[in-house]
């Protein structure tokens, strides 16, 4: 499974546009990478998922350089209901397991 | 109805004692997960289950057992309960082989304290 970094914590403004980058160098070419996100005492919430380039949905976009090795979560003008913990997982489409790293902690401020 | 329902919510037991948490689900979805998660610190996969007869240990399966009594049930036991086992548990589930997609759906968690 492909180890994942991403920031521990990250602060913004209501209304902004943010973005968190997760690295994953030794991403297989099976790979699939996904993105949830949890709020306290309650389960992850799956958010995005995306092989390359770009993925959108209602909620977020998921930007996927043509090397794979990175990406990025972008949530549109966050509101103070998006603080939470966003994980991105890296695995194979049908992976068996899914690695759950430390995640990001974003705190939107008023 | 929530698709997945765990029970109970909250547990408090004493060292030593048997402890079973349930997870149901009512997306008819084959795979089944159960998982940990210490406070602070991402979810650690315990044990999951792709189809009844289908059993396999997580990263941390030891001291904790399972049980998949129907495609709708996975149920997590302690056997002898220590304090370090005190977190939140949480089961998922996610769809069958074929499908392409990550996405696992979680329950609302099981709040375990071992004193």
């Amino acid at each position: 499974l492909a180890k994942t970094t991403q920031p521990i914590s990250m602060d913004s403004y209501e209304g902004q546009e943010v973005n968190i980058t997760c690295s994953h160098n030794n991403i297989a070419t099976n790979d699939y990478i996904t993105w949830y996100q949890q709020f306290p005492s309650q389960g992850p919430r799956f958010i995005i998922q995306g092989y390359k380039t770009k993925v959108t949905n209602e909620v977020a976009s998921l930007f996927i350089p043509a090397d794979r090795k990175s990406s990025t979560l972008s949530l549109p003008r966050v509101s103070l209901s998006d603080t939470a913990v966003y994980y991105c997982l890296v695995g194979e489409g049908s992976a068996r397991q899914l690695t759950f790293g430390s995640g990001t902690q974003l705190t939107v401020l008023p | 109805d929530a698709d997945v329902t765990q029970t109970p919510r909250n547990r408090i037991t004493k060292t030593g004692k048997r402890i079973m948490l349930e997870c149901s689900q009512t997306k008819g979805h084959d795979r089944m997960y159960w998982y940990r998660q210490d406070p602070g610190l991402g979810l650690r996969l315990i044990y999951y289950s792709f189809d009844v007869k289908d059993i396999n240990k997580g990263e941390i399966s030891d001291g904790y057992s399972v049980s998949r009594q129907a495609q709708a049930k996975f149920s997590l036991s302690l056997e002898s309960a220590i304090p370090n086992q005190t977190a939140l548990y949480f089961c998922a589930i996610s769809k069958g082989q074929g499908s392409s997609y990550n996405e696992q759906f979680f329950g609302p968690g099981t709040r375990l304290t071992v004193l």
